[in-house]
């Protein structure tokens, strides 16, 4: 299957302080990709799509200035978290559509701790 | 708003077991749904997908079903090993091919030796 590589895997950060965490596509062209969030024994939640050349789109009650999203090439989208404080804490993952199959296929996903 | 449960939040059972994990949907418009596996700390992998045009599907020792009327999916996971440990998703996509998925709440399974 298509591999969708996430870095870094694990970041820990003082209060205040921004965090970026990319998320590329290996061996296909992802012109959207996909944010999700996810607390311990918990499920995954969208927070936005991301398209390549475009602005993303958000999901109700995910701030973007918060949270921005940038697409600049079919196979590069990164989430940075701005400001980061103790509660923006959680397992970032993202996701893109493979071009041969159409499934979506996940990173490893990165462990923030914001201290 | 569309929401995704599933019916048993832990499911243990014996190595070369069977095992069945549920998950209830309550939007019809759903056309496809896929179930995935997440190990710890890990992201979730895809297991099996299946379409709304077809009410069961088999991969390698998995198996879907999809039962529409009563908006009703399942994995079942044949000769249960310990390497299948991990917490299971099941995920909808709407109308028109599944870009954005919606999660189910999730599935621990134990496989106890």
């Amino acid at each position: 299957g298509a591999v969708v590589s996430q870095h870094p895997s694990r970041v820990i950060c003082k209060s205040g302080t921004s965090v970026k965490i990319e998320c590329r596509s290996l061996d296909f062209q992802a012109t959207t990709m996909f944010w999700y969030r996810q607390f311990p024994k918990q499920s995954l939640m969208l927070m936005a799509t991301s398209n390549e050349g475009s602005k993303a789109t958000y999901e109700q009650g995910v701030e973007k200035d918060k949270f921005l999203i940038n697409h600049a090439s079919l196979t590069l989208s990164t989430l940075t978290v701005t400001s980061a404080h103790p509660e923006d804490s959680s397992f970032y993952i993202c996701s893109a559509r493979g071009t041969v199959d159409g499934k979506l296929f996940f990173g490893s996903g990165t462990q923030l701790s914001v201290l | 708003g569309e929401s995704v449960g599933l019916h048993l939040p832990t499911l243990s059972v014996q190595e070369g077991d069977n095992s069945i994990i549920n998950c209830a949907y309550s939007n019809s418009a759903s056309d496809y749904f896929i179930w995935y596996k997440q190990e710890s700390g890990k992201g979730p992998q895809f297991i099996i997908d299946i379409r709304s045009n077809m009410d069961k599907r088999q991969g390698q020792r998995v198996t879907v079903l999809l039962n529409k009327t009563v908006k009703h999916l399942s994995l079942q996971i044949a000769a249960t090993q310990p390497g299948d440990s991990a917490v299971y998703f099941c995920a909808l996509g709407g109308p028109g091919g599944g870009n954005k998925l919606t999660f189910g709440t999730g599935t621990q399974l134990k496989v106890e030796l």
